[in-house]
């Protein structure tokens, strides 16, 4: 079956560390996403992409970093510069017009 | 820029009861209108997605439809059952990067 897989579930991060969020997609969709969500908010987009080797920024880049080496793939990079990394992470996949799929999310907490 | 809010943010309704979901939006320019369910700790789930030219979606008890003159979605819930509870979110689709999603209805079925 097609879908998004995100790993791992649950990740601890250390102070000054950074950790790294795994997206795959199987759905040969071109574009995907991460958002970040925190309890009674709604969904932030970090950074998006639309091609291979192509990325955008969204509404809260800022201590974040991804890079899309492969349609399949897109990995986010919780930098030690993001003060509040504690929050649940959603990668999405999309086609042009075409509605999202999400993964099951990244629930990251800081120790 | 797109707005789009979900009223009321929070519904509790007996079993066996119909029920309905609301969604507005300011900027009818959308491709698409899409609602999912979101279960505590877990991703978003895709239950219908309406593209522009369509008026509604049906699927099992789920039944959505869509006035971007009057910029309404419904989410229509037939026969409600405790495991429908969860936080459903509608989201306006207006290209890739493009979409907006509402804060969400948090609905609960009591037995």
């Amino acid at each position: 079956d097609g879908g998004i897989t995100q790993s791992p579930k649950y990740l601890f991060r250390k102070e000054g560390q950074n950790v790294t969020l795994s997206c795959e997609q199987n759905l040969n969709h071109d574009a995907m996403y991460w958002y970040r969500q925190d309890p009674g908010q709604g969904l932030r987009l970090i950074y998006y992409s639309q091609i291979v080797n192509d990325f955008q920024k969204g509404d809260i880049a800022e201590g974040y970093s991804v890079s899309r080496e492969k349609k399949e793939s897109f990995p986010l990079t919780v930098t030690s510069a993001q003060k509040n990394p504690t929050a649940f992470y959603l990668c999405a996949s999309s086609i042009s017009r075409g509605g999202y799929t999400f993964g099951s999310g990244t629930r990251l907490t800081v120790v | 820029k797109q707005e789009v809010t979900q009223i009321p943010a929070a519904l509790s309704v007996p079993e066996g009861e119909n029920l309905v979901l609301n969604c507005s939006f300011t900027d009818s320019a959308i491709y698409n209108l899409q609602w999912f369910r979101q279960d505590p700790g877990k991703g978003l789930t895709s239950l219908l997605l309406i593209q522009s030219s369509q008026r509604e979606q049906t699927s099992g008890r789920l039944n959505a439809s869509l006035d971007k003159s009057s910029g309404r979605s419904t989410l229509y819930i037939a026969a409600s059952q405790p495991g429908d509870s969860a936080t459903y979110l509608c989201a306006s689709g207006a290209g890739y990067q493009k979409v907006t999603f509402g804060t969400g209805t948090k609905l609960q079925v009591i037995p």
